[in-house]
């Protein structure tokens, strides 16, 4: 069963925390996104990821953000320092290596930072 | 101007009836366009994908682009309950590779 793995599930941690969320791409699969989901607004992409190669963070405060990937089966993402604004529900996704297809998603990582 | 705009709802439907989910985009030159369903709580998935001016259908869901005035729309047909949820539209960029989604429009489909 072929699926996007992401933890932890759940994350709370104080204000100025280090946070790191990992995630396992579908085998195979060469594209992976980072999106951060709230109720104002929405899905957005923070950054993503071809073949390992960073194509676009323009999404991400790079003040405290930063993604990587370590290995073709490991994507993280990392806030440091951790910040209440933050708090939101992360989702890693991937797809195949071919334009225009569609991505798979994990079951995310609902951050709270107090 | 939002690269992906939709409706952000509640759209509110009957049992039965059939529900009109909207989306525009602003990037002429992408090629692929996506509808993903969310459930409260839950990651979004993926139930429609369109290439292709026209209409395209799978069960109780069709699909429908028009390239030129750069709109796709999802109806589903004898729209259930269990189809209460977020409809996302994502639309990857000119590239191919960067996809951006709506808002999302929350349904409700009363029994």
């Amino acid at each position: 069963d072929a699926r996007v793995t992401q933890t932890p599930r759940h994350k709370v941690t104080e204000m100025g925390q280090e946070v790191t969320m990992r995630c396992q791409p579908i085998l195979g699969h060469n594209t992976v996104f980072w999106y951060r989901q709230t109720m104002m607004q929405g899905l957005e992409l923070l950054a993503y990821f071809r073949n390992r190669a960073p194509l676009d963070d323009s999404g991400m405060p790079k003040d405290r953000f930063s993604a990587e990937m370590p290995d073709a089966t490991l994507a993280t993402l990392k806030i440091q320092p951790s910040e209440p604004r933050d708090s939101a529900v992360y989702f890693c996704a991937s797809g195949r290596d071919i334009r225009n297809t569609e991505a798979f998603f994990g079951q995310g990582t609902r951050l709270t930072v107090v | 101007q939002k690269e992906v705009e939709q409706n952000s709802g509640p759209l509110s439907v009957p049992e039965g009836a059939i529900a009109s989910l909207n989306c525009t985009y602003s990037d002429r030159g992408s090629q692929s366009f996506f509808w993903y369903r969310q459930y409260s709580g839950k990651s979004p998935e993926l139930i429609m994908s369109i290439y292709s001016n026209g209409d395209k259908e799978d069960g109780r869901f069709t699909a429908q682009l028009n390239k030129a005035s750069q709109y796709v729309s999802l109806l589903i047909r004898d729209s259930q309950p269990s189809d209460s949820a977020t409809y996302l539209c994502a639309v990857p960029n000119t590239g191919g590779f960067k996809t951006i989604f709506g808002a999302g429009t929350r349904l409700f489909v009363k029994a």
